[in-house]
């Protein structure tokens, strides 16, 4: 069975930074390209962030420069490094699988790991 | 950047009814497009890919149509478990975009 369990989320305040960290298992996770996606309560999903099997990242316009995904594929462990926070990236911060045919198509969303970026 | 639009944003209806959920991309995606159901407090799950493709496991209720710019989610009888919000995602090789959702209500 799949399951990715995100955490690592929590208060910050404007201008600092979080690490997410997202454990996987029930599938070989050096084979699969991994997303974050955030939802702002009550709102929208966005998508953050992609990490594909090898070292590719890409990024949404508005985290760009600011956040940086990685993984350990030792660990089956994703990572959303966060930096320079701003309250409109509080959410709920979802890690999602991609299928072995389309990156972004994810056919697994673990529970996902709250943010509030508040002063 | 394409943007994808859902309509209704909201939508109650009956059990046994015929559901449909549209979604609008800005430029064509020919069928790069995917449909979510996502319930109160759960993480979002695939329902249909390619436009057109039930994800294993979805009851076949469920079906997708559409291609270019338009596409439909249609559930052929509703059931009471199929409340939720339902989100199009166009997906490509370096970046997604979803709609703003679809709140569906059982009344």
């Amino acid at each position: 069975e799949v399951q990715l369990l995100a955490f690592g989320g929590g208060l910050v305040q404007p201008g600092g930074s979080l690490r997410l960290s997202c454990a996987a298992s029930g599938f070989t996770f050096p084979y699969y390209a991994m997303t974050w996606v955030r939802q702002v309560p009550g709102k929208g999903l966005e998508w953050v962030a992609l990490m594909t099997t090898g070292t590719e990242t890409y990024y949404a316009d508005s985290v760009k420069g600011r956040f940086t995904v990685s993984r350990d594929n030792s660990k089956n462990t994703l990572y959303l490094q966060m930096n320079s926070l701003r309250a409109e990236d509080s959410g709920l911060y979802y890690c999602a699988k991609g299928t072995s045919w389309q990156w972004l198509l994810l056919d697994y969303c673990g529970q996902g790991t709250p943010v509030t970026v508040s002063s | 950047d394409i943007q994808m639009t859902q309509s209704p944003s909201t939508l109650s209806a009956s059990v046994g009814d015929r559901v449909t959920i549209t979604c609008r991309a800005s430029q064509s995606i020919s069928s790069w497009l995917a449909w979510y159901q996502q319930k109160p407090g759960k993480a979002p799950k695939l329902l249909i890919y390619k436009a057109s493709t039930l994800q294993s496991g979805v009851p076949s209720r469920f079906s997708g149509s559409g291609s270019g710019t338009e596409f439909t989610l249609t559930i052929s009888s509703l059931q009471p478990d199929d409340f939720g919000t339902y989100y199009c995602q166009q997906y490509e090789s370096y970046s997604c975009r979803f709609g703003q959702g679809t709140k569906l209500e059982i009344k």
